[in-house]
């Protein structure tokens, strides 16, 4: 069974980088038939798609936060990433890791999520 | 951007009632629609893929319909459990979004 867990800092001060590490277990983030993704949500809020990396490093980014945004993976540990530079309270969130499944040969739903982390933006 | 517009935002039902909440695209995503319950403190649960694929382990009281620009999650007989929010996403462009989600409450 596949589980993710992110961790990272729960309090970043405003105008610093936000930094979350996925850890992945229960299989490999360098197979070559899942992607994986950030996803976020406000209090009260909906989701925010925020990004996804492939295998091969490749990333799509949320247009709205792709200046602030960068991910990578570590396949040695077995994990990814998340950095968000320049953060403000709005950025204050619960953030999500989760493992895209393909259809159709494109990247598709949301599988497999982590429990979520939250992390405030104050100084 | 594909906007996804969710309707309605929050619904008031009963135990045993059909139930279907509504996902609009912006523009054609042919199929590409999934739905999410979520649970107060919890992370989302994948439902439906592809828009009318039932995720392994759902109950078959779940189903989705629809192409193009709109789509419908349809709960045939709401139990307790069903008592949660509900998201759509759309997965056909590069950047994928979500419905502002929909709020099921008890009656």
């Amino acid at each position: 069974q596949v589980q993710l867990q992110e961790s990272g800092p729960g309090l970043v001060k405003p105008s610093q980088t936000l930094s979350l590490t996925c850890t992945v277990s229960g299989g490999s983030i360098s197979s070559g038939n899942y992607y994986w993704s950030w996803i976020r949500q406000s209090a009260g809020k909906g989701l925010e798609w925020i990004g996804r990396i492939y295998s091969t490093g490749g990333t799509n980014y949320n247009p709205s936060l792709k200046s602030r945004v960068t991910m990578s993976m570590d396949t040695s540990k077995n994990q990814f990433s998340l950095s968000l530079s320049s953060v403000t309270a709005a950025d204050t969130a619960v953030y999500y890791c989760a493992r895209v499944t393909t259809w159709k040969y494109l990247p598709s739903h949301l599988e497999y999520w982590g429990q979520g982390t939250l992390v405030t933006v104050s100084s | 951007d594909i906007q996804m517009t969710q309707s309605p935002s929050s619904l008031s039902a009963s135990v045993g009632d059909r139930v279907t909440i509504t996902c609009r695209a912006s523009q054609s995503i042919r199929t590409y629609l999934n739905w999410y319950q979520q649970k107060p403190g919890k992370a989302p649960k994948l439902l439906i893929y592809g828009a009318s694929n039932l995720q392994s382990g759902v109950p078959s009281r779940f189903s989705g319909s629809g192409s193009g620009t709109d789509f419908t999650l349809t709960i045939s007989s709401l139990q307790p459990e069903d008592f949660a929010s509900y998201h759509c996403q759309q997965s056909y462009s590069a950047s994928h979004t979500f419905g502002q989600g929909t709020k099921l409450e008890i009656k």
